[in-house]
């Protein structure tokens, strides 16, 4: 399996939206509705923030939101803080017989 | 409180083994899958490796296959990754993580080092 491809940045003001996307394949992606985020903070394990392609899990921000078209899926942070500048990675569910993959990390900046 | 704890981690020469443990308290991992997985020194995440429930159905990475075996022990409540014929680009922080399914990991350890290196 392939890693999905994040770009490797993404920025943004305070109070601001910023889009990361995360694009797969018609194998894992495209196929499932099986997408999740992960957020990480230097030095800490990762978070999850959004599974299922949307759904957010108890204690998770609103201002996170998550969706997918076609093999490209897509994390959304609205109003932008600064507690939100970290490495977020997309994961993809790749088959019954496959692990999941990971996309390479998108590091956010929060000007 | 929901935790898991890894240990085991170390360095290694090549062609080495290490045994790594994950310790959970706080939920009954009897319940879900579970899983490893490793990030390379300023690198991405990698799935390593994950274990159904009941230990019927193992998956690998193909980076690690006949290399890697993970199994549990869910009266211990303790999952373990067995790492054989160590090789450099092994080196990582291996975390131990709960799958709830469809790639929903919830719930991860703080990791564990290992180094491989003469």
């Amino acid at each position: 399996q392939s890693a999905l491809t994040q770009p490797p940045s993404a920025s943004g003001s305070p109070g601001q939206s910023v889009t990361i996307s995360c694009t797969g394949t018609s194998s894992d992606v495209g196929a499932y509705d099986y997408v999740s985020w992960y957020q990480q903070h230097p030095g800490k394990a990762p978070k999850l923030m959004i599974y299922e392609v949307y759904k957010r899990p108890s204690g998770v921000p609103d201002r996170f939101s998550g969706s997918k078209s076609g093999n490209t899926a897509s994390l959304t942070v609205s109003g932008l803080q600064p507690e939100d500048e970290a490495d977020y990675y997309c994961n993809s569910f790749a088959g019954i017989t496959n692990l999941g993959v990971f996309g390479g990390g998108t590091r956010l900046t929060v000007l | 409180e929901v935790q898991l704890v890894e240990s085991g981690g170390g360095l290694v020469q090549p062609g080495g083994s290490l045994r790594l443990s994950c310790v959970a308290s706080g939920f009954s991992i009897s319940n879900d899958w579970m899983t490893w997985v490793r990030q390379a020194p300023g690198k991405g995440l990698e799935w390593v490796a994950n274990i159904k429930k009941d230990g019927s159905t193992k998956k690998y990475v193909d980076s690690v296959k006949g290399r890697f075996t993970i199994s549990r022990d869910n009266a211990k409540n303790s999952v373990y990754l067995q790492m054989d014929s160590l090789r450099g680009e092994d080196t990582a922080l291996y975390y131990c993580a709960r799958d709830l399914g469809w790639c929903r990991v919830d719930q991860w350890g703080q990791g564990t080092l290992v180094t491989v290196s003469s």
